[in-house]
């Protein structure tokens, strides 16, 4: 299995410019997030899928940034226009979700892939 | 969702055991207690997850108290490789939280040689 895969790894771009991060989540997963992460404030959810349909974006910071899943095996965050501010490692995770065990529910474990460097000059 | 406090950074030495602390005092019924690993460039990598008493698998141990207000990240005989941050997280991930994981601030370990 190869995991998570994100592209590009690094990206370096001028403020103003159009930027899309693509990922590949894990064959099977039902879930996909989008986490942002800077030394000032961490890691962030962003915005996240359950089974291609975009359950949770409260995390997106504003109408710049955008996020689709048009099938189970691909997703894109674009920001449009990207600012310096922008600058951050972006990290796409997938999970697959499990049922509950005697009563209890189970966690959904998320599987990361390598991010993506993103330099907005 | 329950909030968690952990220290910011610890040293440690190679062949030690490290432990790690986190604090949940508003932790609610149905929360798990779940650590990630994040080493320098990568993404996080669920360690271990658990609900009370100990959980062991072969990367750590997971110790909860009855009162489920903390929890202990063990790990045994640090090596180098160990050097990343471990993020400690609390909630009913999946169903009360649509799967979402809130990180903290995480505590960043150094091993030494």
């Amino acid at each position: 299995d190869a995991g998570v895969i994100q592209s590009p790894r690094h990206e370096v771009t001028e403020m103003g410019q159009e930027v899309t991060l693509r990922c590949k989540p894990i064959s099977g997963h039902n879930s996909l997030f989008w986490y942002r992460q800077t030394m000032m404030r961490g890691l962030e959810l962003l915005i996240y899928f359950n089974n291609n349909v975009p359950i949770d974006d409260s995390g997106m910071p504003e109408d710049r940034f955008s996020a689709k899943m048009p099938n189970a095996s691909f997703s894109t965050l674009k920001i449009q226009p990207s600012e310096p501010r922008d600058s951050a490692v972006y990290f796409c995770a997938s999970g697959a979700g499990t049922s509950g065990r005697g009563g209890l529910r189970s966690y959904n474990e998320q599987f990361f892939g390598p991010g993506t460097r993103l330099t907005v000059l | 969702l329950a909030k968690t406090t952990q220290p910011i950074s610890m040293d440690s030495y190679e062949g030690q055991e490290v432990n790690i602390t986190c604090s949940h005092n508003n932790i609610a019924t149905n929360d798990y207690i779940t650590w990630y690993q994040q080493f320098p460039s990568q993404g996080p990598r669920f360690i271990i997850q658990g609900y009370k008493t100990k959980v062991t698998n072969e990367v750590a141990s997971l110790f909860i108290p009855a009162d489920r207000k903390s929890s202990t990240l063990s790990l045994p005989r640090v090596s180098l490789s160990d050097t990343a941050v471990y993020y400690c997280l609390v909630g009913d991930h999946l169903y009360n939280q649509g799967g979402k994981l809130i990180f903290g601030q995480g505590t960043e370990l150094s091993v030494k040689p």
